[in-house]
């Protein structure tokens, strides 16, 4: 089945709100990553984690990782009507399959002004 | 400094015609990755190379799909015998050489939107 799930499929909010965002997975990582997709756009890389790390920052943007429970998280902060985008989660392994990401379905994120 | 660059943005071509898509990895970037993303979905991993060698493709269809990326010029996405279902925007990456320290981090291109009619 697919490899870093997320959830929620979809979210509403409103300018300023905080937006989180989850992704689970199911084999072991390496490195966790976040990227955005404005529509009909490529991606653009937000954030890497790795299997080590817990949290990370940037910006408005912090991403926690739990090894334990296959999981992580992106929290947008102070959101605006300009993150509105595709957000997705895509999972690194390690050893000869480190150039492998595996994306999960997304999260459609909208932020009303 | 310019990112990845994908030509053409976007392709027809009628059922069995021949699909070529060109990538041109960031400077300085010796791995190139090949990801297809159908409508409403997820990118999906097809392939993994490096400069004259494929790493990695076990996400390529067995029939019709091939992959290069030449000492010179940029990596080739050809897909022969385009059926319809082959409808998608096809992405690639590329990431630093292995001595770098953001060697994880894929960065990657517009994408080519191909159509089969």
């Amino acid at each position: 089945s697919q490899q870093g799930e997320e959830d929620p499929q979809a979210l509403s909010i409103q300018e300023g709100e905080n937006a989180t965002m989850n992704c689970s997975y199911k084999t072991s990582i390496n490195n966790l990553q976040w990227y955005r997709q404005n529509s009909g756009r490529g991606l653009v890389h937000l954030i890497l984690i790795r299997s080590n790390e817990r949290e990370k920052h940037s910006g408005r943007l912090r991403v926690t990782l739990d090894t334990s429970k296959k999981s992580s998280s992106l929290l947008i902060t102070a959101s605006r009507a300009a993150d509105t985008a595709s957000y997705f989660c895509a999972r690194g392994a390690g050893g000869t399959s480190y150039g492998k990401l595996t994306f999960g379905q997304g999260t459609i994120l909208t932020v009303h002004p | 400094n310019a990112g990845v660059m994908q030509n053409p943005r976007h392709l027809v071509r009628r059922r069995g015609q021949e699909a070529r898509l060109r990538c041109s990895p960031m400077k300085g970037h010796s791995h190139v990755y090949w990801y297809r993303q159908l409508p409403e979905e997820g990118l999906k991993f097809m392939v993994y190379l490096q400069k004259e060698n494929i790493i990695d493709e076990s996400g390529m269809p067995k029939e019709r799909f091939s992959a290069e990326f030449p000492k010179e010029g940029p990596s080739i996405l050809r897909i022969q015998q385009v059926v319809r279902g082959d409808s998608a925007a096809y992405f690639c990456a590329s990431s630093p050489p292995l001595a770098s320290s953001s060697y994880n981090e894929q960065f990657f291109g517009p994408g080519t939107r191909l159509t089969v009619l």
